[in-house]
Formats: C-alpha cells, structure tokens, sequence
C-alpha cells in the first residue's frame, strides 16, 4: 500500500531555533494535513492544505507555524523559533479528496522533536 | 464536530474477539463513522468507517446502531499486535477532512 512518508524520524533542535519537518504525501493525493501528539496526550490538528493553500487551521497554529509545497511532492512544516512546549511528535497525513467524510486519511509515522 | 464517547481502557485475551463500542448521539445524517488506531510510537492507523450499514473488511468489522447513535469495532480474533489505541471518529461535509480526535480507548491484549 502507498505510504506517507516523513523526514527526519528524530529532530533535536535548541529553543528559538528554526526547524522544518518534512513529508512526502501520497503521490495522487490533493488534500494534505498536519498533526501533533505531545507524549501522553491525543493527537491534535493542526493544519489542512489544499492547492497550495491554508484550508484550516487549529488555535495551535500560529504565526510561529507555516506551511508550504515547495514542489510536486514535498510538504513541509516549519516552525521559526521553537519553544520548549513545541516538542512532540508531529504527524503528516495526506488523502486523495477533501470533505464529505467517506475517504480515509494516510498518517506518516512521525517526526519527533525535542527541542532544548 | 459532533463528539464520541468511548471506554478509556478495554482488555481482551489472545485470539478472543473483542467488541469496541462508540457513543455519538449527536451524529448527523451526513457524518461517517470511521476508526483509527495507534500502534504504541506509530502514526494512526486506518480501520474502517462506514455511514449506515454494518462494514467488513480485513482488519475488523464495524456494527452501527440502527439509530446510528452508537457503534462498535469488532475485532473476531484480537492478536498482541492488535493492543494499540483506537479511535472513533466522527467525518462529515462540510469541512476540510480533518478528523478530530479523542482520547480513544486503549486495547491490551493478554497471552
């Protein structure tokens, strides 16, 4: 089955340093999200993304987050000056259509950051 | 977004099956049922989901109420690959597909 796909498995950064994660959707997907999971807690979005725009977006996702699709295939999450509480780990997910409700969503496996 | 309710800790034996149930008294005429799990340090999972009538495949089944107010997983054989925490997951129109989720319930699974 097509996987989706994200890099670095582990990302150690100091706090207010920039950090990009990245991820590789599926490759006829159109629909494209963000997610985070702080360790204990449930997983919470962050951010939808669809032709080459902000669909939605969580209180989570301030200015300090930013998205982008810098080409056909890449998805990227950055966040500009990293605090403490940004560590978590953070979740691609990808599906081919948007709402209606009868499609799956594709989750990567997670970036984990730890910042310092 | 309309709200699940579901038991915080569920455990099954081995090779048993194991009924996960789902409250969403709420649910709209619209919203699908769908079910994610997550394997201890992986990304949600996909199971299954359905709108009205009872769905199979190969991972579960899923029963829903004829009210469509609750529903329940069903696993016909648990596995120790099977302990992870699932989630039920209401998806309608109207949005942007993302799915919300809860705490979910949490499925060990005893040899």
């Amino acid at each position: 089955e097509p996987e989706v796909t994200q890099t670095p498995s582990h990302q150690v950064t100091q706090m207010g340093q920039e950090v990009i994660l990245r991820c590789v959707p599926i490759s006829n997907h159109l629909y494209f999200y963000w997610y985070r999971q702080i360790l204990g807690q449930k997983v919470e979005f962050l951010v939808s993304f669809y032709n080459n725009e902000i669909s939605e977006k969580s209180e989570i996702f301030d200015d300090q987050f930013s998205v982008e699709r810098p080409d056909g295939s890449n998805f990227t999450l950055k966040i500009r000056s990293t605090k403490l509480e940004d560590s978590a780990m953070y979740f691609c997910a990808s599906r081919k259509t948007g709402g209606g409700g009868n499609e799956k969503l594709f989750f990567g496996s997670g970036t984990q950051l730890s910042v310092l | 977004d309309a709200k699940t309710t579901q038991p915080n800790s569920m455990e099954s034996n081995e090779e048993e099956p194991v009924h996960l149930p789902c409250n969403h008294s709420t649910i709209s005429g619209t919203d699908y049922i769908h079910w994610y799990r997550q394997l201890p340090s992986q990304g949600p999972e996909y199971v299954i989901h359905g709108l009205t009538s009872n769905v199979n495949n190969r991972m579960a089944s899923l029963a829903i109420a004829e009210d469509r107010k609750s529903s329940t997983l069903i696993l016909h054989r648990a596995t120790l690959r099977d302990a992870a925490v699932y989630y039920c997951i209401l998806s309608g129109s109207g949005n942007t597909g993302k799915l919300i989720f809860g705490q979910g319930t949490t499925l060990q699974v005893k040899p």
